[in-house]
């Protein structure tokens, strides 16, 4: 079946450092992808769509200048935390659907750690 | 817009049957989405159910009232490896999906 990927599973950083997590799909294409936080014991919350080639929509109350997408070519989305601080440490997963609505597809996560 | 409310915890035994309820404001609805999630893990797809009625997937099976605004998912034969978190998941628009909190579901011997 189709698969998502996410690169880098986890990551720790400094305060005020960039952070660059990956999303591919591997073996189908994406115009569209999701990126997704998930902080502890709470369901996902969605904050951006991405669309190949154009700029991403952002959800309300996340800030597009925090949260950088780019979606540069139909198989890979990045989400980019600038200036990460300590209460943006959470699981960020992205998501690609294949055919149709019903065939939506999670990466693993990406674990980030601010210090 | 679609609230959706689904239990916080719910508890159940090896070999039993549990149904864990999801209820959801019907306004920008396409279709309702079940996914499990295990801590620490992205979420896998149950089921996808547009149109009212039940759905029956092996073990597990999801049923949607749209007028209603209800849906629930129906595990049988609970295993112990079942024990994980239950995402119910409103799309509206192209693939746009709205989370409930989740149910954790814990699976005693």
């Amino acid at each position: 079946g189709a698969v998502v990927s996410q690169h880098p599973s986890w990551v720790i950083c400094k305060s005020g450092t960039s952070v660059k997590i990956e999303c591919r799909s591997l073996d189908f294409q994406a115009t569209t992808m999701f990126w997704y936080r998930q902080f502890p014991k709470q369901s996902l919350m969605l904050m951006a769509t991405s669309n190949e080639g154009s700029k991403a929509t952002y959800e309300q109350g996340v800030e597009k200048d925090k949260f950088l997408i780019n979606h540069a070519s139909l198989t890979l989305s990045t989400l980019t935390v600038t200036s990460a601080h300590p209460e943006d440490s959470s699981f960020y997963i992205c998501s690609a659907p294949d055919r149709g609505p019903d065939t939506q597809y999670f990466g693993p996560g990406t674990r980030l750690t601010v210090l | 817009g679609q609230n959706i409310d689904q239990p916080t915890e719910m508890t159940a035994t090896e070999g039993a049957i549990v149904q864990i309820n999801c209820t959801y404001q019907t306004s920008g609805f396409n279709g309702l989405f079940w996914y499990q999630q295990h801590a620490g893990e992205a979420p896998t797809f149950l089921s996808y159910n547009v149109l009212d009625g039940l759905e029956e997937k092996g073990r597990f099976s999801s049923f949607l009232s749209r007028s209603k605004g209800y849906s629930y998912l129906l595990l049988k034969e609970l295993q112990m490896k079942d024990s994980a978190s239950y995402l119910c998941a409103g799309n509206s628009g192209y693939s746009t999906l709205t989370f409930g909190k989740g149910t954790m579901l814990l699976v005693s011997p």
